[in-house]
């Protein structure tokens, strides 16, 4: 079974210019979620996908991310314009069952994002 | 706060040595869950626990959950050096969300 798939997996940008990151999740998963990862920290979840609509996007700075799931399956997270603190690997994840609390979470291996 | 909280934060051990990790959080859960983090395979599922249930193993692992003190540990047992990895804890909450921990970095030295 393949994974979930990312791209790109390095991204280095200037501050302030726009950047896009690429999900595909494991066939047939139909929750997916972008998690944002600072250096020395644990995940932190930024949107949760279920099929193709927005379940959680509590912690998303919606003034320059925005994330869209389209048909329900890949997904992409863009970032404009991006800041310093926006270096980090940012994840994807999905899991087979929607409403379903006891998920364990498939991840992707990340895109590492750095902001000069 | 949701998040789990691992302790200690860094261990080294001798290859063949248990390592022990503790995880506590502040809010009731649905689950909690083991990650393993390392630069080889990315970040992957060890483990799941059920707020009703009090220990669970599998092969090399054994994670306990106490929710009256909201804390759970992770034992690794005979410990090889590719265990060294970082390892989250993650609590499960409402519609399967997580809230992870900042981390237990272990290095087993062979």
């Amino acid at each position: 079974e393949a994974g979930v798939a990312q791209s790109p997996r390095y991204k280095i940008i200037e501050k302030r210019q726009s950047v896009a990151f690429w999900c595909n999740p494991i066939s047939g998963h139909a929750t997916l979620y972008w998690y944002q990862q600072i250096l020395g920290q644990g995940p932190k979840l930024l949107i949760q996908f279920q099929n193709n609509g927005v379940v959680d996007d509590s912690q998303l700075p919606k003034d320059r991310f925005s994330a869209e799931r389209l048909k329900g399956v890949d997904s992409t997270l863009k970032i404009q314009p991006a800041k310093l603190e926006d270096s980090a690997v940012y994840l994807c994840a999905s899991s087979p069952r929607a409403g379903d609390s006891y998920n364990e979470q498939f991840f992707g291996p990340g895109t590492r994002l750095t902001v000069l | 706060s949701q998040q789990g909280e691992e302790d200690p934060q860094a261990l080294s051990i001798q290859e063949g040595e248990n390592a022990t990790m503790n995880c506590s959080y502040k809010t009731s859960i649905n689950n909690l869950q083991w990650y393993r983090q390392n630069s080889g395979r990315g970040l992957v599922h060890l483990i799941l626990i059920r707020s009703n249930e009090r220990e669970k193993h599998s092969g090399r692992l054994r994670v306990t959950l106490d929710t009256s003190k909201k804390s759970s540990s992770l034992l690794i047992t005979a410990s090889r050096a590719a265990d060294t990895a970082s390892y989250f804890c993650a609590t499960g909450y409402g519609n399967n969300r997580l809230a992870f921990g900042k981390g237990n970095q272990v290095v087993v030295i062979p």
